[in-house]
């Protein structure tokens, strides 16, 4: 079974604070993505990434950075974690191709006050 | 940029109603159609990748159909149960990182 493991399922920080969401998927997928989930705004892509190395800016990128040191690892970062940062991130992985199916974490319902 | 649509937005159903839901896409350069199942406080779990005009795919009381040429793809459930209640997203794959609808939320009351 794939899977697709968040640091933390729930997070409280301060506005300002740097914040690290770390994800790890166990099956050599080279793809992996992160997810912001809002009421009403659906699944939103924040960032991916093809390979080890590698970062391709989603659609709302803005406020994050990310970085993958190792294929199995894909780190999302706050630098300067705002209150419109409070929400669900899912992280996920698939294999290369587009027709394989896409496996995604828990979450991280992350609060910043 | 790849816009997908889904229908309704939410629905309540009975225990033991059938009912479907519509993901709309464009129609041109298809390449691969997802379904996923969303709990609460679990993760999505994928539930079919369609590539074919006219597939049809089956899990248990679960069904999609696809029809790339118009650029639809239904979901039926027939006779919903409780455990059905989560949200239903579609996803289109292409060049780029699926794109995913915005859901439909299904609440089925016993």
């Amino acid at each position: 079974d794939v899977k697709v493991t968040q640091s933390s399922r729930y997070l409280v920080k301060r506005t300002g604070e740097k914040v690290f969401l770390e994800c790890v998927q166990d099956m050599d997928h080279e793809n992996m993505f992160w997810y912001r989930q809002d009421p009403g705004l659906g699944l939103r892509l924040i960032y991916f990434s093809y390979d080890v190395k590698m970062k391709e800016k989603g659609d709302i990128p803005e406020g994050y950075s990310v970085s993958r040191e190792k294929k199995e690892r894909f780190s999302l970062i706050l630098e300067s974690a705002s209150t419109n940062q409070t929400s669900m991130y899912l992280c996920a992985s698939k294999k290369r191709a587009d027709i394989y199916e896409q496996y995604f974490g828990p979450g991280t319902r992350l609060t910043v006050t | 940029i790849l816009n997908v649509e889904q229908s309704p937005q939410s629905l309540h159903v009975q225990e033991g109603d059938s009912t479907n839901f519509t993901c709309s896409f464009p129609s041109s350069n298809f390449y691969a159609l997802h379904w996923y199942r969303w709990e609460t406080a679990k993760s999505p779990e994928a539930l079919f990748v369609m590539t074919l005009n006219g597939d049809e795919k089956k899990k248990g009381r679960i069904s999609a159909t696809l029809n790339t040429k118009e650029g639809y793809s239904y979901l039926y459930i027939k006779g919903s149960q409780p455990e059905d209640s989560a949200t239903y997203l579609c996803a289109l794959s292409g060049n780029t990182p699926l794109v995913f609808g915005k859901g439909t939320r299904l609440s089925v009351i016993a």
